[in-house]
């Protein structure tokens, strides 16, 4: 049964334009989400993160957006860029010290 | 350097093989945690460890599974009599302190493991 759900397995979107990247959680245990990104043959790389005693977080061109009661989390960039390119993990810890992780997205960003 | 490293970086075995992978955490850093990826599949965990605790075990698919961490330092997958099904990127992930609000990971480069 997966926990962290992320059921657009690809996106591709326009330069300069907006991703949107979603993530859906069955676990009310969870308590913080992050997003990861990970580029071929290499370790995925922390984005941004939220607790759950928030609702938005913002970095730059990378905002979090959190909605708890609907169990959905979505990573939102603007603008996208080609460097943007690569597969988006959304994941979630609760009591438990592990990540519990998405299947991923593959986010292409056209020039 | 100051990331977390995996050797090898590839390996191919023969099914019914033991294997072992390495991981370096990031200095300092007192949680290490084993995640593997399948193909076209999110991060499995594992195991995880917290300075001198007990390992979380919770996530090892099968008893050919086992890992071992000395101190705060290298981490040891290992896995025998490999399975093809065993055949998976397996990663290894270091952060300052477990779980909390600050649970972020430092991912390794990744071993990809072929079983044949």
């Amino acid at each position: 049964d997966q926990q962290v759900k992320q059921n657009s397995p690809s996106l591709s979107v326009q330069e300069g334009r907006i991703s949107i990247l979603n993530c859906d959680y069955t676990n009310s245990m969870f308590d913080y989400f992050l997003w990861y990104k990970k580029y071929p043959a290499e370790g995925p790389t922390f984005l941004i993160s939220i607790s759950s005693i928030k609702d938005k977080n913002e970095d730059g061109r990378f905002t979090v957006f959190l909605n708890k009661s609907a169990k959905h989390l979505s990573l939102h960039i603007v603008p996208s860029q080609p460097g943007d390119s690569a597969v988006y993990f959304c994941a979630a810890s609760g009591s438990a010290r592990q990540l519990t992780f998405g299947s991923g997205t593959q986010l292409t960003v056209l020039p | 350097g100051a990331g977390v490293s995996q050797s090898p970086s590839n390996k191919v075995t023969e099914k019914g093989k033991d294997v072992e992978l390495r991981c370096d955490p990031i200095s300092g850093h007192t949680a290490l945690y084993w995640y593997r990826q399948r193909l076209g599949q999110g991060l499995e965990f594992l195991i995880y460890f917290q300075g001198n605790s007990a390992p979380d075990k919770s996530g090892l698919p099968s008893d050919r599974f086992s890992a071992e961490r000395t101190g705060e330092s290298v981490s040891t997958l290992t896995i025998q009599r490999t399975q093809q099904e065993d055949s998976a990127v397996y990663l290894c992930a270091s952060s300052l302190v477990a779980g909390g609000y600050y649970n972020e990971q430092f991912f390794g480069p990744g071993t990809r493991l072929t079983v044949l």
